[in-house]
């Protein structure tokens, strides 16, 4: 079946390092890709998504690109804040499927 | 606006009892999920309804779970003679239901359920 993968955590990182957290995917067909981030004492929300192959999504100076060739989501920011210490779920979507499937989550956190 | 909201936060029981659990989605909101975290996993689909039909319930991992949305709006999640391994985090979700590459699914805070 459908399954996400993701780098292991936790990851900690110094204010303005470079992020890249690992996203790969075992899909049939063309599905949807997201990234959802879990604040500490918030729930689940959507960061960004990419609907079809070399789509880039980005949302607060975080990108990712679908790359079909690699099976890949890459989420990536090129100077992290203290504010991004969270826990980062990527996960898919088979077309027709209302359902997400979810990766195991890395959690990030970012010193001052 | 008011997002998806769960009742309760945490509910503690104990092993063989029955547990409900409440999710009112965001209002207009066709489309709602459920979802279960354990420890250290990311959320696992549970059931997704359109209006008041359960559309796809595969992941229901048994008979003793059974969710509910009679009116189109508030969902109940019902667990029968509750055993240790369903102690988890139980998310619910709502959207427009036009399609997840269209429509965001917005999450609630969840309800952590300790079976004892």
């Amino acid at each position: 079946g459908d399954s996400v993968t993701q780098m292991e955590g936790p990851v900690t990182l110094s204010e303005e390092a470079f992020l890249t957290i690992n996203c790969t995917y075992t899909a049939t067909g063309y599905p949807s890709l997201f990234w959802y981030v879990q604040y500490p004492g918030e729930g689940l929300q959507l960061l960004l998504k990419a609907t079809k192959a070399d789509d880039k999504g980005s949302n607060k100076g975080f990108e990712a690109t679908y790359r079909k060739e690699t099976t890949s989501f890459h989420l990536e920011k090129g100077s992290v804040q203290v504010s991004d210490s969270a826990v980062y779920f990527c996960a898919l979507s088979q077309g027709g499927s209302e359902k997400l499937v979810f990766g195991k989550g890395t959690k990030l956190t970012v010193n001052p | 606006g008011a997002g998806v909201s769960q009742t309760p936060s945490n509910k503690v029981t104990e092993k063989g009892k029955y547990v409900e659990l409440r999710c009112d989605p965001i209002s207009g909101h066709t489309a709602l999920y459920w979802y279960r975290q354990s420890l250290g996993q990311g959320p696992e689909f549970l059931i997704y309804f359109q209006g008041t039909g359960a559309a796809d319930d595969s992941g229901l991992p048994n008979d003793r779970f059974f969710a509910v949305r009679p009116e189109g709006s508030v969902s109940t999640l019902k667990i029968q003679r509750t055993e240790r391994g369903d102690s988890a985090v139980y998310l619910c979700a709502s959207s427009y239901g036009r399609g997840v590459g269209t429509d965001t699914q917005y999450f609630g805070p969840g309800t952590r359920l300790t079976v004892l």
